[in-house]
């Protein structure tokens, strides 16, 4: 069976500081990657795609960066953290190709920053 | 671009119905999903509906899509306590990437 993981899953972190989120899945090949962003009230943002390694495609201009080294490992960078950088990130693959597209979602990670 | 709306807060009593309503933009969307959020946690996949359906019905869930009006809807029957949740409505397009965008996520409260 397929799982996703990430970590770590809470993290808070100063103005200024790196960050580096990490997303491993297990059970499945050349899956699609997903970031994103959940702040309250404002639903989910979709940060990054990534439909192969190295392939990443950004959806909003940002603070952030993503990368796949690995088939399935997908990470969130940042060289220095923003106060509106704080809130829920979570990553999330789908199969590739034709299907209904389901999203499959890690527990998430809250970054506060201060 | 596409945009997904929804009421931001449900409340419901234990035992009634619920119905949770959706609209959005994108008049290319293949599959419509309703995804479940448990607090503190990722989502999951409740029930989808692909584009050329107008209803889905699976066990207490009910889904309606009017394609003409863009509207979907969830219907939840016999509520519980355990259905307490954050409940997206979302949308995935058909150009060569097949986006799926979110709706603001509809928050659930069951009173006893």
């Amino acid at each position: 069976s397929q799982t996703i993981h990430q970590w770590p899953a809470t993290l808070v972190q100063p103005v200024g500081s790196p960050l580096s989120l990490e997303c491993t899945v297990e059970g499945t090949s050349n899956p699609n990657l997903y970031w994103y962003r959940q702040a309250a009230g404002r639903g989910l943002q979709l940060l990054f795609y990534s439909v192969g390694i190295g392939q990443i495609s950004s959806e909003v201009p940002q603070n952030l960066s993503a990368s796949r080294p690995q088939d399935r490992q997908f990470i969130l960078s940042s060289k220095k953290l923003l106060l509106s950088d704080s809130g829920f990130y979570l990553c999330a693959w789908s199969r590739p190709g034709t299907g209904n597209g389901e999203l499959f979602f890690g527990e998430g990670s809250r970054l506060t920053v201060l | 671009g596409e945009d997904v709306e929804q009421s931001l807060f449900l409340s419901v009593r234990e035992g009634d119905s619920s119905v949770i309503n959706c609209t959005y933009t994108d008049s290319s969307s293949t599959y419509l999903y309703w995804y479940k959020q448990e607090p503190g946690a990722g989502l999951q996949l409740l029930t989808y509906i692909f584009s050329n359906m107008d209803m889905k019905q699976d066990q207490r869930l009910t889904v309606l899509l009017n394609k003409k009006d863009k509207h979907l809807s969830l219907r939840i029957a016999d509520t519980q306590t355990g259905d307490s949740a954050i409940y997206f409505c979302a949308e995935r397009g058909s150009g060569g990437y097949q986006k799926v965008t979110f709706g603001t996520g509809t928050k659930l409260q069951v009173i006893p």
